[in-house]
């Protein structure tokens, strides 16, 4: 089945307790993406990227870390999490992302509720 | 960057009726607006989506509709269902880089039976 699955789908830690959380696709795509969703505020990306190796910011990237060392495989890392960054976070991924590209419906995982305490 | 404001945050409609939901964004460069259905526990999932080089465009019951010059898009559902009932998200793909994607703040949609 075509998915993106994220691990683990809830986590409780504390402040300043490194955390990574993994994002996989099997679909093949070029295009992988992190957004975080808190109430009021819609989803707002962190991170994305167009390929292994290529990472930008988004629109909230302080305190988040990403790596693309695989084209599935897009973890998401919290070197020192603090309180704000408790939210619900989605990976998602698309075939491409170039503009003007044809393919650009993102899939979702199913999101990893975060909480720092 | 881009910005995207959506409206109403949220919406009551009896089944049947049609249901309306606005975005305004600032870029005017912006070139492709998805819209996004999350149901309850889920990530989201598009319906429909539109490019800037077309004004309208339509899926069953489900239509969108661009306005280039004022920079705005709004999404129209006719003959509602209760498995309409969602929160809905439009968004904007910013034109610095082409790969960057704005949310709006979400419509939670209530379909009365």
């Amino acid at each position: 089945e075509a998915q993106v699955t994220q691990n683990p789908r809830y986590l409780i830690t504390v402040t300043g307790k490194k955390l990574t959380v993994t994002c996989s696709q099997n679909m093949n795509h070029e295009y992988m993406s992190w957004y975080r969703q808190d109430p009021g505020l819609g989803l707002r990306q962190i991170y994305y990227s167009m390929n292994v190796e290529v990472t930008d910011k988004g629109d909230v990237p302080e305190g988040y870390k990403v790596s693309r060392k695989e084209k599935r495989n897009f973890p998401l890392i919290l070197e020192s999490p603090s309180p704000n960054q408790t939210s619900l976070y989605f990976c998602a991924s698309s075939p491409s992302g170039l503009a003007g590209g044809y393919y650009n419906e993102q899939f979702f995982g199913p999101g990893t509720r975060l909480t720092v305490l | 960057g881009e910005n995207v404001e959506q409206h109403p945050s949220t919406l009551s409609v009896q089944e049947g009726d049609s249901a309306v939901i606005k975005c305004t964004y600032s870029d005017s460069a912006s070139n492709y607006f998805p819209w996004y259905k999350q149901e309850l526990g889920k990530g989201p999932q598009l319906i429909i989506d539109i490019r800037s080089n077309v004004g309208e465009k339509k899926d069953q019951r489900i239509a969108v509709t661009l306005n280039k010059t004022a920079k705005h898009f709004s999404l129209h559902i006719t003959e509602t269902q209760p498995e309409d009932s969602a929160v809905y998200f439009c968004a904007a793909r910013g034109s610095n880089t082409g790969n960057q994607f704005y949310f709006g703040t979400g419509t939670s949609l209530t379909v009365i039976p």
